[in-house]
């Protein structure tokens, strides 16, 4: 079992559409979280970062936290065709033995379509 | 301020060859991770440096290394490459060094085997 689990979807909506992306995970270290976003061809691009239970807005995106129930989410609203992407979850542990290491979700595929 | 930069962007090798990937970091940033992304397993941590200094391993063969430089740069060497060492390369940098830091990506440079 993976530690960071993500559906690969694909997932297709209409522009204008809310979209939610959500992960679980199963390492209680886990303290940090973090969403991507990666165009074709672009590496991954910190589109969220945080580190407590609750929410996290910037602009069109929210990110929510539930460490009771080890799930993370990403909701985009208003989606835009320039959305369409792979969306990678991520975590860290505080430190300890694992300097530096993310583990990643395997992302999930989206596609807004105009 | 320039993101991360890696090069080669494309290299193809063939098996038994060894190949070097470059990556400069973010500036000012001293901590620097390498990740393997490919379609099946997603993307992967291979080792961290920070000061010089790997700090954290994945769970890859030891033909797989690395190393930074003084300015922060860092490079990664594969040798006796495998067919299965095809994959998008993948270099990020953060500040300093722990979980708690958020990691942006550089590019990539996609490694084709023949």
């Amino acid at each position: 079992q993976k530690e960071v689990e993500q559906d690969p979807g694909p997932l297709s909506v209409p522009e204008g559409a809310i979209v939610s992306l959500n992960c679980t995970y199963s390492n209680s270290a886990f303290q940090y979280f973090m969403w991507y976003r990666q165009y074709s061809r672009k590496g991954p691009e910190l589109l969220m970062y945080t580190y407590s239970s609750g929410n996290k807005e910037d602009g069109r995106f929210t990110a929510q936290v539930d460490k009771s129930s080890k799930y993370i989410s990403l909701f985009i609203r208003d989606s835009q065709p320039s959305d369409s992407a792979t969306y990678l979850c991520a975590t860290s542990n505080a430190g300890g033995t694992s300097y530096g290491k993310l583990t990643f979700g395997q992302g999930t595929i989206l596609t807004v379509h105009p | 301020k320039a993101g991360v930069t890696q090069t080669p962007r494309y290299l193809i090798k063939t098996r038994g060859q060894q190949v070097t990937l470059s990556c400069s970091p973010i500036s000012g940033h001293r901590s620097v991770s390498w990740y393997q992304q490919t379609p099946g397993q997603g993307l992967q941590f291979l080792f961290e440096y920070f000061s010089e200094t790997q700090r954290n391993k994945g769970n890859f063969p030891g033909r797989f290394s690395g190393r930074q430089f003084s300015n922060s740069r860092s490079e990664m060497n594969v040798s006796t490459l495998e067919l299965g060492d095809s994959a998008l390369y993948l270099c990020a940098s953060s500040p300093r060094e722990g979980g708690n830091q958020p990691q942006h990506f550089g590019d990539g440079t996609r490694l084709s085997i023949l």
